[in-house]
Formats: C-alpha cells, structure tokens, sequence
C-alpha cells in the first residue's frame, strides 16, 4: 500500500536554528512529490514539485531535495513567518491519486 | 486571478442530516478533487472530478458523493451524517496534466453535532 510518513510531527527552532523536516514513502512508481505549507484554518499553499531522485528546488529560505525512499525539506535561517505545517504528497504511476503525509508543525521562536 | 473559491466557509450541521459544500475552481483549471482533513491529520483523498466525471475515489463510503457542472465547478455531498465526519473539507484544482501542485482553496469547517 502506498505510504507517507512523515519526521519530526513537531519542531520547535529560534530564530535562524537552520533543520529539515523528513518525508518517507513507499509508492509503486513515482510520478510526483509535492510539498506544501498550511497556516491554521487555511488551505495548502503549494511550494514545489520534485520528480526524480537528485532533484533540487529551491525558494527563499526552503530547499526541498529527493532521493529513491525520502524527500527532504531543509529550512536555513527560519524566521518566525515560516512557522506553519509542512505537508509532504506523492502521487503515484499507476493511479495519479495523490497521498498526504500528516504534516510537521513547525514553530519558530523569536 | 480568482484562485480557488469554497462555500460556505463554516457550518454546523445534526448528526443523520444531509450537506452539500461547493467549490470553484481555480480559472483555466478544469479538474477538481476533495480531500477530508481531521484536525491535526493530513488531508484524505475523497474523490477526484474531470469531464463531470468521478475519474478516481479514495476509501469513502458511498454516503460521500459529488457532481461536476460543465462550467469546471463542484459539489461534495454527504448524507447520513456522523460525528465523524467534523472535519475541514478542501477543494483543490488542476489542471489535468499536474506539473505544478494542486490549488487549494481554504476550506469549509463542518461540524456535526
């Protein structure tokens, strides 16, 4: 069965302590990743799309990377604007359905 | 550019009652999919719309159903309502060939009391 797990569920930094958040999965033919940040009571903002391993993208302060199993988000610098839930999705080959992660909330201290 | 439009943004509804959300989707997107999101969850794939057609469905009971009008917009409806099913329905739109994310809009917040 396909599957999204994501690390830490919650991540607490100061101001500029540079982390990253994990994303596992097991997927049968990788057609996408997606990540995604949600402020509370809001909808899923989009931020990138990754498609093969040892891809990279960037923006601003976030840089998403993926390899065969994980992909990982990699915050520098965080500010406490960035605090929000970090979603991680897959979609699959064989069916195109997209699977979330639970997220990682991300809180950072002033 | 209107991104992608969901109404009403909160309702409070009795358990066995009938609902219907709505959404529109982002303009140039023609494709629509609703995802359930339990409070400190990710969202769950309900159902997938294209051509006013359900293309795909996740693990739902047939109790959750929707339509798609030829204008691209969707409704979700769920009848028999349980406590279960409190909860922040999401809208998201694409277009078929999905290279840049799905748009979501910003939800309806039922609760079923």
């Amino acid at each position: 069965e396909d599957q999204v797990t994501q690390s830490p569920e919650a991540l607490r930094l100061q101001e500029g302590e540079s982390s990253s958040l994990n994303c596992s999965y097991t997927v049968s033919g990788l057609r996408g990743l997606f990540w995604y940040r949600q402020d509370p009571g809001k909808g899923p903002e989009f931020l990138f799309t990754l498609y093969s391993a040892g891809e990279e993208k960037e923006k601003e302060r976030l840089k998403a990377t993926l390899t065969k199993k994980e992909s990982f988000l990699h915050i520098t610098a965080p500010k406490p604007e960035d605090s929000a839930t970090y979603l991680c999705a897959v979609q699959a080959e064989k069916d195109d359905k997209i699977i979330f992660g639970k997220g990682t909330r991300l809180h950072i201290l002033p | 550019d209107a991104g992608v439009t969901q109404s009403p943004t909160h309702l409070i509804k009795t358990r066995g009652q009938q609902v219907t959300l709505r959404c529109s989707p982002k303009s140039g997107h023609d494709t629509v999919s609703w995802y359930q999101q339990a409070l400190g969850q990710g969202p769950q794939f309900i159902f997938q719309y294209y051509e006013e057609e359900e293309r795909q469905r996740g693990n739902f009971p047939d109790r959750f159903s929707g339509h798609q009008f030829p204008n691209y917009s969707s409704e979700l409806n769920v009848n028999a309502l349980l406590l279960g099913d409190s909860a922040l329905y999401l809208c998201a739109s694409s277009f078929v060939v999905l290279r840049h994310g799905y748009t979501f809009g910003s939800g309806t917040r039922l609760t079923v009391v």
